[in-house]
């Protein structure tokens, strides 16, 4: 009973390095998104996905890559890591694609870069 | 845009009490709201979703009520216990109902012993 699995869940980076936070979900969703978490600032969507080959950007987009090339995974890119890029990232999914179902969150990956 | 908003952002209160947490969203083009729970170093839990004919969903101790016209939710807790301290999120569809869900920063509930 997998559910929403994230890997790495620590990392250490530094300024200017490239890594991927990998997403995996064995509901079948049809929906996955990425979100960051920082104090005070709550949560915000970076990307999402409705489907397999269809992302769109979310909140706070800039420096980060996604791709849906199967239903189950959705890893999330960080091109040249920043200090600002610091933070906890979360992965979600629902079934459905237009908010009916439950969201679905993993444990999150702390990011931390240097 | 969208905005949620969760008041207050701490609460504190006795074992055994009933609580109410309040979440208020400015576009009420909403599909449905839903309620999480975050323990600390943890993802989200949910614990209620209100698809927008509903008015209210109820899962054991938990009762989340929806008020599209006036841009409100709250959930309701009663006979709250020590293992119901952590942070409480909603969350409510983007601008006009759109996939961009919109969070809201929480309230923090301790429930002392």
């Amino acid at each position: 009973n997998a559910g929403v699995t994230q890997t790495p869940k620590f990392q250490v980076l530094k300024t200017g390095q490239s890594m991927t936070l990998q997403c995996a979900q064995d509901m079948n969703h049809e929906y996955m998104s990425w979100y960051r978490q920082d104090p005070g600032m709550g949560l915000r969507l970076i990307h999402y996905s409705v489907g397999a080959g269809i992302t769109d950007q979310g909140e706070v987009p800039n420096g980060y890559n996604v791709s849906r090339s199967t239903t189950e995974d959705f890893p999330l890119r960080l091109l040249s890591a920043a200090p600002s890029q610091t933070s906890v990232y979360f992965c979600a999914s629902r079934k459905g694609t237009r908010n009916t179902g439950e969201l679905f969150f993993g444990e999150g990956s702390r990011l931390t870069v240097l | 845009k969208q905005e949620v908003t969760q008041i207050p952002a701490a609460l504190s209160v006795p074992e055994g009490e009933n609580l109410v947490l309040n979440c208020s969203f400015t576009d009420s083009a909403i599909y449905n709201l839903q309620w999480f729970r975050q323990d600390p170093g943890k993802g989200l839990t949910s614990l209620l979703l209100i698809q927008s004919s509903q008015r209210e969903q109820t899962s054991g101790r938990l009762n989340a009520s929806l008020d599209k016209s006036s841009g409100r939710s709250t959930l309701y807790i009663a006979a709250s216990q020590p293992g119901d301290s952590a942070t409480y999120l909603c969350a409510a569809d983007g601008q006009g109902g759109s996939e961009k869900l919109v969070f809201g920063k929480g309230t923090k509930l301790t429930v002392n012993p």
